[in-house]
């Protein structure tokens, strides 16, 4: 089992859908935990943090949390063709490592 | 957020070459890290620092080597580079909990 799964997609959703990205983790110690959004041949770009269980939002993202579940999720409003990317999940581990884990990513595809 | 910067943005080299990508950041962060990423695949972290003269290997197997002399600058070199080598290598730098990638640097092996 990797530490971050995620679907690998392609998930595809309609112009001005609600995308729903989701991540879980295997380490029930992990504290702080991203989302990057990574179009194809560029490098990642942090989108979202959050830290405590619960929603997060900044614009038209929305992060969320939940610790007992190992889940963490990631919305994405009024979605437009330009999110078309591949969105990675990254958690740090516990223990005091200073080391993100990624998932694989899940590709997001968003059409007119 | 982070200024980091990656030289060459691109490269193609010949079998047997040596090479050094250069990574820096303006922001004095002390941890530093280097990925390998192909094509469509995931990101592998191949080395990491977290101050200067402080450097551990990665998850991944990597011939590179990489040195820490300045908080700045964190180079990976590749004494002889393979075909094998080809890839795109991130550098990123942290500071707090949040970590910043850098351009990246894709290298071509001939």
């Amino acid at each position: 089992q990797k530490e971050v799964e995620q679907n690998s997609g392609p998930l595809s959703v309609p112009e001005g859908a609600i995308a729903s990205l989701n991540c879980t983790y295997s380490d029930r110690g992990s504290q702080s935990f991203f989302w990057y959004r990574q179009y194809s041949g560029k490098s990642p770009e942090l989108i979202m943090s959050i830290y405590s269980n619960g929603d997060k939002e900044d614009g038209r993202f929305t992060a969320q949390l939940n610790k007992a579940s190992q889940y963490v999720s990631l919305l994405i409003r009024d979605s437009q063709p330009s999110d078309s990317a591949t969105y990675l999940c990254a958690v740090n581990r516990s223990g005091g490592y200073n080391k993100l884990i990624f998932g694989a990513g899940t590709r997001l595809a968003v059409h007119p | 957020e982070a200024d980091i910067y990656q030289t060459p943005r691109y490269l193609v080299i010949g079998t047997g070459k040596k090479i050094t990508l250069e990574c820096s950041q303006t922001m004095g962060h002390d941890k530093m890290y280097w990925y390998q990423q192909d094509p469509g695949m995931e990101l592998h972290l191949i080395h990491y620092s977290y101050g200067v003269n402080s450097t551990e290997k990665g998850d991944l197997s990597s011939e590179s080597t990489v040195s820490r002399i300045r908080t700045e600058h964190f180079p990976l070199t590749l004494e002889s580079a393979r075909p094998s080598h080809t890839s795109q290598y991130l550098c990123a730098s942290r500071q707090g909990y949040e970590q910043y990638f850098g351009p990246g640097t894709r290298l071509t092996v001939t």
